[in-house]
């Protein structure tokens, strides 16, 4: 099947810092990606839909200041989160449209100290 | 709005067939899907169903879908030890963008499959 990857696959940074993760469709094309969050034991949050070429769009709650989005081309989107702090520690999954499967990348574990 | 909604926890003996339930709320999906999470890692696509089909068999896994009660299930035939993960049952938003596919997700039901 399609693959979709995620960089870095872990981070660990201070407060305040910024951190970029990025995702990418390796074998397909994606006008659209989304952005989720995965606290432990929970279900995926959606947070953001990725558009190329224009504004994200964020869900009810998600700070876009906080989590900022580029999609930058076809097979690249990346979520940028601005001056981490503790509570932003989660794991954050993307995944990309290839008509009619959506494929999750493998997700990155962000702890912020 | 769509809401899925999924058994927290099944406990199966390795070789029994595991059943995991889901029901949604929004007739108007297209696709529904089954998604597994190992710990630490993403989600695998396991199978997916068209809302126009009843069943769907793959291998070791056969889905059946209700559309009259919104029901989905998934049969894990001879469920070993490498089936233990979490399993999510998902959506596809009908109101998303043209080829988005935007999902709802259920909470996950964990599987343990006991030796």
């Amino acid at each position: 099947g399609a693959v979709v990857s995620q960089h870095p696959s872990r981070v660990i940074c201070k407060s305040g810092t910024s951190v970029k993760i990025e995702c990418r469709s390796l074998d397909f094309q994606a006008t659209t990606m989304f952005w989720y969050r995965q606290f432990p034991k929970q279900s995926l949050m959606l947070m953001a839909t990725s558009n190329e070429g224009s504004k994200a769009t964020y869900e009810q709650g998600v700070e876009k200041d906080k989590f900022l989005i580029n999609h930058a081309s076809l097979t690249l989107s990346t979520l940028t989160v601005t001056s981490a702090h503790p509570e932003d520690s989660s794991f954050y999954i993307c995944s990309a449209p290839l008509a009619p499967r959506q494929y999750f990348g493998p997700g990155t574990r962000l702890l912020v100290l | 709005g769509e809401d899925v909604e999924q058994s927290l926890f099944l406990s199966v003996r390795e070789g029994d067939s595991s059943v995991i339930n889901c029901t949604y709320t929004d007739s108007s999906s297209t696709y529904l899907y089954w998604y597994k999470q190992e710990p630490g890692a993403g989600l695998q696509l396991l199978t997916y169903i068209f809302s126009n089909m009843d069943m769907k068999q793959d291998q070791r896994l056969t889905v059946l879908l209700n559309k009259k009660d919104k029901h989905l299930s998934l049969r894990i035939a001879d469920t070993q030890t490498g089936d233990s993960a979490i399993y999510f049952c998902a959506e596809a938003d009908p109101y998303s963008g043209a080829g988005s596919y935007q999902l709802t997700f259920g909470k996950g039901t964990k599987l343990s499959v006991i030796p």
